[in-house]
């Protein structure tokens, strides 16, 4: 099925530094959104995004919907070990049916 | 309760053997989606209620596949005569489906299934 672009696709950073990881698609979207993802657990929704160019932020956390509609990025500031996971982008065209990326794998070293 | 429900968290099954998935929505979201999570991957859309109406199933890979929600609210996942590429997390989500907030989706725990 279709799955967007999404890199990097793992990092390793110290706690302390700050992120970035970005989605790319073919497609024109309506609405991205970001989610967490923890071993054993349920995709956790950290950020939705409705505009193009729209900047959002979510504590530490802060998204941008592209200007072309077609990408979005992600940056977590000052990473904590709790950062750790699996960040999914998702888009959404003319329905409610999500398209989701391939993931980016976070590891925070103390 | 307060988020989605699924259950089993975990499920065996020997290949050929049938297998029911349930979710259990929020209360009062009136969308309810089902994903399929591959190991490595991200979930992939299979099916798609709006209410007890099952508007979009494009994604489901077979007719081995069927989901219903006959009451508008708990959904269930059947998978008949289950085959080890059917060993996936099965993920349920649901969203309140009132304007842009119809595509926040709140995920599940998800069921495991191992097929042997």
């Amino acid at each position: 099925g279709q799955q967007l672009n999404q890199s990097p696709q793992s990092m390793f950073i110290q706690e302390g530094e700050d992120v970035s990881m970005n989605c790319t698609s073919s497609s024109i979207f309506n609405t991205w959104l970001w989610y967490k993802q923890e071993p054993g657990e349920g995709p956790v929704l950290l950020i939705a995004l409705y505009k193009a160019g729209e900047l959002t932020s979510n504590g530490r956390l802060t998204a941008q919907f592209g200007i072309t509609r077609k990408d979005s990025f992600l940056n977590i500031s000052a990473s904590i070990p709790s950062d750790v996971g699996i960040y999914f982008c998702a888009g959404a065209g003319g329905s409610e049916k999500l398209v989701f990326g391939k993931g980016t794998k976070l590891t925070v070293n103390p | 309760g307060a988020g989605v429900s699924q259950s089993p968290r975990y499920k065996v099954a020997k290949r050929g053997q049938d297998v029911a998935l349930r979710c259990d929505p929020i209360s009062g979201h009136v969308s309810l989606f089902w994903y399929q999570q591959a190991l490595g991957q991200g979930p992939e859309f299979l099916t798609y209620f709006q209410n007890e109406a099952q508007l979009d199933k494009s994604g489901l890979p077979s007719d081995r596949f069927f989901a219903e929600r006959p009451e508008g609210s708990v959904s269930t996942l059947k998978i008949q005569r289950t085959q080890q590429e059917d060993s996936a997390v099965y993920l349920c989500a649901s969203s309140l489906s009132q304007g842009r907030w119809g595509t926040e989706a709140f995920f599940g725990q998800g069921t495991r299934l191992t097929v042997v």
